[in-house]
């Protein structure tokens, strides 16, 4: 089966600039993860998805992230203004059946430079 | 609130030898998850430990959970230079969820 498709790769901006992730989960899977991971840490969640509802934000800046899942396949991560701290990788996830005894399988990131 | 430490955090063996990871956290979770990451690359999944005393091996990794001591270890027998990676713990908080905290990995190097 094809993977989390994620783009792009790498993306580097100045700061006060906007961005913008996409990705595309596994066919089927109806959760969907968006988190940071910052160098020599763990990955940190920032929004959990169930279809096109948002099932967990509470760790998003929402001054300056945002998020959405139109009809519950593809999403879009956004950051304005961006920040210096902002610097990092961004991966997105996905599970079936919420995450029930199955590992949650990751895209290959967007590695994010704020100058 | 649920807290994952790994130790240690930082590991370089010679090949051939034997070493283990370990991960703990502070508060009752029933699914424990080990994922590998190679430089540059995305998360890989290893093991998903689901249960007290439930052990899973694949190659010269073997990881284990013990609930009631809330620990699990990555074992790794022989070590070969292919298994250089940053190996993450990862636990289900429990709630309806089913959201990970993550542990702060494992960075691994194994020298020929």
């Amino acid at each position: 089966e094809a993977g989390v498709a994620q783009s792009p790769r790498y993306k580097i901006i100045e700061k006060r600039q906007s961005v913008a992730f996409w990705c595309n989960p596994i066919s089927g899977h109806a959760t969907l993860y968006w988190y940071q991971q910052i160098l020599g840490q763990g990955p940190k969640l920032l929004i959990q998805f169930q279809n096109n509802g948002v099932v967990d934000d509470s760790q998003l800046p929402k001054d300056r992230f945002s998020a959405e899942r139109l009809k519950g396949v593809d999403s879009t991560l956004k950051i304005q203004p961006a920040k210096l701290e902002d610097s990092a990788v961004y991966l997105c996830a996905s599970s079936s059946l919420r995450g029930v005894n199955q590992p949650q399988h990751f895209g290959d990131g967007t590695r994010l430079s704020i100058l | 609130e649920l807290k994952v430490e790994q130790n240690p955090l930082f590991l370089s063996m010679q090949e051939g030898k034997n070493y283990t990871i370990y991960c703990n956290y502070s508060t009752t979770s029933d699914r424990l998850y080990w994922y590998r990451q190679d430089p540059g690359k995305s998360l890989e999944s290893l093991f998903v430990l689901l249960s007290n005393g439930a052990v899973k091996q694949e190659g010269r990794l073997m990881a284990s959970l013990d609930t009631k001591a809330r620990l699990s270890t990555l074992h790794i027998t022989a070590a070969v230079h292919d298994l250089s990676a940053t190996y993450f713990c990862a636990v289900n908080t429990g709630d309806s969820n089913y959201q990970l905290i993550w542990g702060a990995g494992t960075k691994l190097i194994i020298k020929p």
